[in-house]
């Protein structure tokens, strides 16, 4: 069974792009889940995707946003990249929403450096 | 609001010593409770989660970790450390939305 992909794994853009990113969940998981990773602020959530709706939304500017696909895959989107927006990006899914009691897999994560 | 703390950002350990990684957490419900491990360059692969089965849960790669209510913690332990368990380790909480709270990591080094 595939696990969970992200493309691509790493991304190098100028300050003031934009940038997608890919999630492709496991099958069968419709639950996808968005997260920062950075070495000052740790794992932060950003959003959460089911059946194509946004269900949650951590603190982070409109700059950030996502969407997800009626084949679950979900991409987020950051526009006029700053340089603190260098991170991974980690996606998660799960069965069904409210994951926390089935555990979110993990995928390896898109290293976004901005320059 | 869901928090977590993990104590120590760094823990030393020889191979075949003792692992102890741990573990507070601030929660106003009954908490479901996770350990991750993430290595150099990878996402986060789940260790054990605990949803109020056995307080006692065991995981892969001979982890385990023991929930206790009255001391809010959820530390995680190991046997004896064998050099592939060098990573870093997140412990988390959901919250009532079902996101994941993460504690802020310990990294571990494995001594031969």
């Amino acid at each position: 069974k595939a696990g969970v992909t992200q493309t691509p794994r790493y991304l190098i853009k100028t300050r003031g792009q934009q940038v997608t990113l890919s999630c492709s969940p496991i099958s069968g998981h419709r639950s996808v889940s968005w997260y920062q990773q950075t070495p000052g602020q740790g794992l932060q959530f950003l959003f959460e995707y089911f059946s194509e709706t946004q269900r949650n939304k951590g603190n982070f500017p409109g700059r950030f946003s996502g969407r997800q696909f009626s084949n679950s895959r979900s991409e987020m989107n950051v526009s006029t990249l700053e340089l603190g927006d260098s991170a991974l990006y980690l996606c998660a899914s799960s069965v069904i929403g409210q994951g926390a009691s089935y555990g979110y897999t993990f995928g390896s994560g898109t290293r976004l450096t901005v320059v | 609001a869901q928090s977590v703390t993990q104590l120590g950002s760094h823990v030393s350990v020889s191979e075949g010593a003792l692992v102890l990684l741990r573990c507070n957490y601030s929660s106003s419900v009954p908490p479901y409770l996770f350990w991750y491990v993430q290595y150099p360059n990878q996402g986060l692969q789940l260790l054990l989660k605990y949803t109020s089965a056995a307080t006692l849960v065991k995981g892969i790669n001979g982890f385990e970790a023991e929930f206790k209510k009255s001391e809010t913690s959820f530390h995680l332990t190991k046997p004896s450390a064998h050099m592939s368990d060098a990573a870093e380790y997140f412990c988390a909480v959901s919250d009532d939305t079902g996101k994941l709270i993460f504690g802020q990591g310990t990294t571990l080094q494995v001594k031969p």
